[in-house]
């Protein structure tokens, strides 16, 4: 089954206690990315990754880091969380497919994983 | 720079009735996408439905069809016959490069039986 996997689906912690969330995909995606979900706000970008060993900022990297060593992995890593990095987090992958020079790819999505730093 | 709207927090339709849900956006590029997300309580993002800035008809998929007015910059989502189980918070999306995909705040859907 074609799918975007996310560990773990719920976690607690304590300020400054390094974390990582992993993500995984099975459909051979050349595009990943990492959302952050808050309340009033949509998704917003924290990361994205064109292909293995390319990784690049979204709209809010700040406090997260990424690495994209093999196509199907995309861990995003919180060094030092922070209360404020309290929310809902997606990771999605995606063909990144082109038609008339506009971007047709649909986004797969992880089933999200909900982050508590207290 | 890109943005995305809704500005309907929430929204209340009879079961098998229609209901639109607003999206208006912003960009100065002339090739986007435009998408609508579904998310149930369980949380999950599923993908509905898709328009590019240069596809002519309105896409459908089922009982999902995207009311497109690019002069009027909108990208409504149009569900006719709602199910009770239609009620979840729905996105619209636009994507104007691979680093630029921006969601709008949401708009809850409930289905009244």
């Amino acid at each position: 089954e074609a799918q975007v996997t996310q560990n773990p689906r719920y976690l607690i912690t304590v300020t400054g206690k390094k974390l990582t969330v992993t993500c995984s995909q099975n459909m051979n995606h050349e595009y990943m990315s990492w959302y952050r979900q808050d309340p009033g706000l949509g998704l917003r970008q924290i990361y994205y990754s064109m292909n293995v060993e390319v990784t690049d900022k979204g709209d809010v990297p700040e406090g997260y880091k990424v690495s994209r060593k093999e196509k199907r992995n995309f861990p995003l890593i919180l060094e030092s969380p922070s209360p404020n990095q309290t929310s809902l987090y997606f990771c999605a992958s995606s063909l990144s497919s082109t038609s008339g020079g506009v971007l047709t790819d649909t986004q797969y999505f992880g089933p999200g994983t909900r982050l508590t730093v207290l | 720079a890109q943005k995305i709207t809704q500005t309907q927090p929430g929204m209340f339709v009879q079961e098998k009735e229609a209901v639109t849900l607003d999206c208006t956006y912003d960009t100065s590029d002339p090739s986007y996408g435009l998408f609508w997300y579904k998310q149930p309580s369980s949380g999950e993002m599923i993908f509905l439905i898709y328009q590019g800035s240069y596809d002519q008809q309105n896409a459908t998929e089922g009982r999902y069809s995207l009311n497109f007015q690019k002069a009027r910059k909108s990208a409504n989502l149009v569900i006719s016959a709602s199910q009770l189980g239609d009620s979840a918070m729905y996105f619209c999306a636009m994507r104007v490069s691979l680093r630029d995909m921006r969601f709008g705040a949401g708009t809850r859907l409930t289905v009244k039986p």
